[in-house]
């Protein structure tokens, strides 16, 4: 049971290289999710995707673009990464059912710019 | 602006003890309140609470939502090392898109 994959699990950058965080699920959900992890900040919403072909700004867009390629894919896109990025990525999908968000993550992906 | 609070923001408890973690929260159209457990890498989801008064539980951990006073508690009896961990609370709250506000979490460490 895959559940949400994502990949790499580690990555390092310099400031200003660009990479793409891949995130895929096999659950069939229609709603995906990009956040971030900081140390006493919580989980912090980046984008969202409420169904294949949408997606929409969260908490904390700046610096950050997004696909949803297809129904099980969406990836989280940094063009000129900077310091302030370094963090732990986690993808999240839910099914949303009957207004029930309950949202089931992948392993994240833990990311430093240097 | 929508906010979730938990508390304490860390806890150390021995093996055995009882223990309460806190999580209050103003929002806009509230739904649903979540719990989630996070070991070494993903939040896994423990429970979803949508009424007041209504006691969730799974073996030793329990959950209470209480809409009017804005907060719910997570209970874990006779903790084990195997329960550290941090206790991630969220609000499922909308308008057109569901979303979900997480607090920053309770770090718990149960120790022999």
């Amino acid at each position: 049971n895959a559940g949400v994959t994502q990949t790499p699990k580690f990555q390092v950058l310099k400031t200003g290289q660009s990479m793409t965080l891949q995130c895929a699920q096999d659950m069939n959900h229609n709603s995906m999710y990009w956040y971030r992890q900081d140390p006493g900040m919580g989980l912090r919403l980046i984008y969202y995707s409420a169904s294949e072909g949408t997606t929409d700004k969260g908490e904390v867009p700046n610096g950050y673009n997004v696909s949803r390629l297809n129904k099980r894919e969406f990836s989280l896109r940094l063009e000129s990464a900077a310091p302030s990025q370094t963090s732990v990525y986690f993808c999240a999908s839910s099914p949303v059912i009957r207004a029930k968000n309950i949202q089931y993550f992948g392993a994240g992906t833990r990311l430093s710019v240097l | 602006e929508d906010k979730v609070v938990q508390s304490p923001l860390s806890l150390v408890v021995h093996e055995g003890d009882t223990v309460t973690l806190n999580c209050s929260y103003e929002v806009t159209n509230f739904r649903s309140l979540l719990w989630y457990k996070q070991e070494k890498k993903a939040p896994t989801f423990l429970f979803m609470l949508t009424s007041s008064g209504i006691e969730k539980k799974s073996g030793r951990l329990s959950s209470i939502l209480d809409k009017k006073e804005l907060f719910s508690i997570l209970n874990i009896t006779a903790t084990q090392t195997g329960d550290s961990a941090i206790y991630l609370c969220a609000v499922d709250h909308t308008g057109t898109a569901s979303k979900l506000t997480f607090g920053t979490g309770t770090r718990l460490q149960v120790t022999l």
